[in-house]
């Protein structure tokens, strides 16, 4: 079966240290990756994707991520992080061969950046 | 900010009310989605639609209905609230092109409570 893991429900990082969130997918092809972020009491903000190309890809907030085909890996980065980072992540990926790219969802990963 | 738009934001209801959440989309998309939460957890899918006159039921198992009879309208009715119901609802919707460039986009949710 298809599916998204982010194997971490909490990183707690502290400010101006760099941040990594995990996401892992079990997807064959070679699908359309995402990461959505969602603040308290808000719907979900597309933050980047990769599709195809340069395997580090650049999103909003200075967010980026970096693909790994062999370990079918997609982690979320961020050089120095923010207080105001901290927020709900979710990783999600399109299958390939599903016209109506319709996402399949990790379960999201609680980021708190401590002052 | 999102064309997509759900109302109410907050709603507090008493057991066995019948309730509809309202979720209406101005960017055209012919795929649209419900999504319910609870508070900082995982999203699932609880109905979709790819089209007017087309809905289908998702991966959670729901005692909600929704209704497409107009491509940028999308509301989800429950019949009898109950107490199990209290949660975040989030609406979302895509087509092609933005599928595939930035996924879904959602809408800012509607959190029920459920007396």
């Amino acid at each position: 079966a298809q599916s998204v893991a982010q194997p971490e429900d909490q990183v707690n990082v502290a400010e101006g240290n760099p941040l990594t969130v995990k996401c892992t997918y079990s997807v064959s092809g070679n699908p359309y990756l995402f990461w959505y972020v969602q603040y308290p009491n808000r719907g979900l903000q597309f933050l980047l994707k990769y599709i195809t190309g340069d395997n580090l890809v650049k999103g909003s907030y200075g967010f980026e991520a970096e693909f790994n085909k062999s370990q079918t890996s997609f982690h979320l980065k961020k050089p120095s992080a923010l207080v105001s980072d901290s927020a709900l992540y979710f990783c999600a990926v399109s299958p390939p061969m599903d016209s109506n790219y319709q996402l399949i969802w990790g379960a999201g990963t609680k980021l708190i950046i401590k002052p | 900010e999102a064309d997509i738009y759900q109302t109410p934001r907050y709603l507090v209801i008493g057991t066995g009310k019948k309730i509809t959440l309202e979720c209406s989309q101005t960017m055209g998309h012919d795929k649209m989605y419900w999504y319910q939460q609870d508070p900082g957890m995982e999203l699932h899918l609880i109905h979709y639609s790819y089209g007017v006159n087309s809905t289908e039921k998702g991966d959670l198992s729901s005692e909600s209905t929704v209704s497409r009879i107009r491509t940028e309208h999308f509301p989800l009715t429950l019949e009898s609230a109950r107490p199990s119901h209290t949660s975040q609802y989030l609406c979302a919707s895509s087509d092609l092109l933005t599928g595939a460039n930035y996924g879904y986009t959602f809408g800012s949710g509607t959190r029920l409570t459920v007396v």
